[in-house]
């Protein structure tokens, strides 16, 4: 089954740029590649969504290289409630519907 | 005020008893879904529903059952055949129908099961 591979967890300051990269080798012709952030006890919650290239909102930014073979999500200039895990979602390519959550990335901003 | 609800926020459940969590949508959304989370774990698919009166299963169905009488609700059945229910249930919804790999979900705020 396709699947995503994140860090485990990462730790950064307020006021810095983050980078968190995701790995999805199998990605399938129509994926879009999509990341969630979740904060404890609570559902996740949309952030970007991507298919290639460069994608940015007012909260993040998605690069994707040319092979798709990998996403980095950007959050510029972290504060402390961005401290959340980060999940990143592709579909998957040999079933019909599902994506796959993975255990996500644990993001710990200090101050 | 647009969203989904989910009720209870806490749920107690004895040995061998069935117990339901709420659902509820209105944001129009045509897709809905039930996941299960442990602890430092990803979600996992329970059930998830295209239209009314219809639903599929997910990775871990057993021990589940859902139905889709109205466009706005899902409820969920934990059943005593589910022999390790305690988790954080969170339920979903999307716009289409959801064959769309790249449609966004909204989630509730979750119900966190125990099991006394």
């Amino acid at each position: 089954l396709a699947k995503t591979t994140q860090p485990i967890s990462m730790d950064s300051y307020e006021g810095q740029e983050v980078n968190i990269t995701c790995s999805h080798n199998n990605i399938a012709t129509n994926d879009y590649i999509t990341w969630y952030q979740q904060f404890p006890s609570q559902g996740p919650r949309f952030i970007i969504q991507g298919y290639k290239t460069k994608v940015t909102n007012e909260v993040a930014s998605l690069f994707i290289p040319a092979d798709r073979k990998s996403s980095t999500l950007s959050l510029p200039r972290v504060s402390l409630s961005d401290t959340a895990v980060y999940y990143c979602l592709v579909g998957d390519t040999h079933s019909n519907y599902q994506l796959i959550w993975g255990a996500g990335t644990k993001l710990i901003i200090k101050p | 005020d647009g969203g989904i609800t989910q009720s209870p926020k806490y749920l107690f459940r004895k040995e061998g008893q069935n117990v339901t969590l709420s659902c509820e949508q209105n944001l129009n959304h045509d897709a809905m879904y039930w996941y299960r989370q442990d602890p430092g774990q990803g979600l996992r698919l329970i059930y998830y529903s295209q239209i009314v009166n219809d639903f599929q299963k997910g990775d871990i169905a057993e021990g589940y059952s859902v139905s889709r009488e109205k466009k706005e609700s899902f409820p969920l059945t934990v059943t005593s055949a589910q022999k390790n229910p305690t988790a954080f249930y969170l339920c979903a919804s999307s716009k289409g129908k959801g064959l769309a790999r790249w449609e966004t979900q909204y989630f509730g705020p979750g119900t966190r099961l125990l099991v006394l």
